[in-house]
């Protein structure tokens, strides 16, 4: 079974729909991460989170919203879904006392 | 700014020809470099990550070096297989986020 995994891994919806993306993992990890990636931008953080309480924007927040049910699920919100928010979604954790990051299989997001 | 650049942006080799993927940083304080392997349509896959100047790592037929201000992935006698997108990444002493160079696509023709 994998560690990290994403639902859905495809979905399409329409401009101004809500639609919220998962992430699971049971690596045990504390930190949790969301990314987007977009044809010759490469991944650009959105948010992360260090642990239940504790939520942070990355460089591209605006739009989004999200939620950390548990250490081991974070979870990213569209509130109202615009077009240029198609893109490749991407979860990511790691253990706070190593450096690096483990991805999930991404959630292809087309906005019509 | 912290920056990180790939280059090149895309690579063609025929199977069996080796070479080398850069990845130059400017960081305020390097806490750890990240090498990754993306294939279309799914998550970077973990290769490597370098701490110091010096260091390096290997794993079949990828080394990964690293100097003060670059990182290089070098590829021996690549195959097909090893066709996809290469990602380096650093983290910085400044805070928790990891910045992403746009990736080298490697295409490995038989």
């Amino acid at each position: 079974d994998a560690d990290v995994t994403q639902t859905p891994r495809n979905r399409i919806t329409k401009t101004g729909k809500r639609i919220m993306l998962e992430c699971s993992q049971t690596k045990g990890h504390d930190r949790m991460y969301w990314y987007r990636q977009d044809p010759g931008l490469g991944l650009r953080l959105i948010y992360y989170s260090f642990d239940v309480k504790d939520i942070n924007k990355g460089e591209i927040s605006d739009g989004y919203s999200v939620s950390r049910q548990a250490q081991a699920k974070f979870s990213l919100s569209l509130e109202s879904a615009i077009p240029n928010q198609t893109a490749l979604y991407f979860c990511a954790t790691r253990d706070g006392g190593v450096e690096t990051q483990y991805f999930g299989p991404g959630t292809r997001l087309l906005v019509l | 700014e912290d920056q990180v650049t790939q280059s090149p942006e895309a690579l063609r080799l025929q199977e069996g020809e080796s070479s080398s993927l850069n990845c130059s940083y400017t960081v305020s304080g390097l806490r750890g470099l990240f090498w990754y392997r993306q294939d279309p349509g799914k998550g970077p896959e973990f290769l490597f990550t370098l701490y110091s100047a010096g260091e390096e790592k290997e794993k079949e037929r990828l080394k990964a070096t690293l100097t003060k201000k670059e990182s290089f992935l070098h590829i021996t006698a690549p195959k097909p297989e090893d066709s996809a997108t290469y990602l380096c990444a650093v983290r910085t002493n400044r805070d928790d986020k990891i910045i992403f160079g746009k990736g080298t696509r490697l295409h490995i023709l038989p």
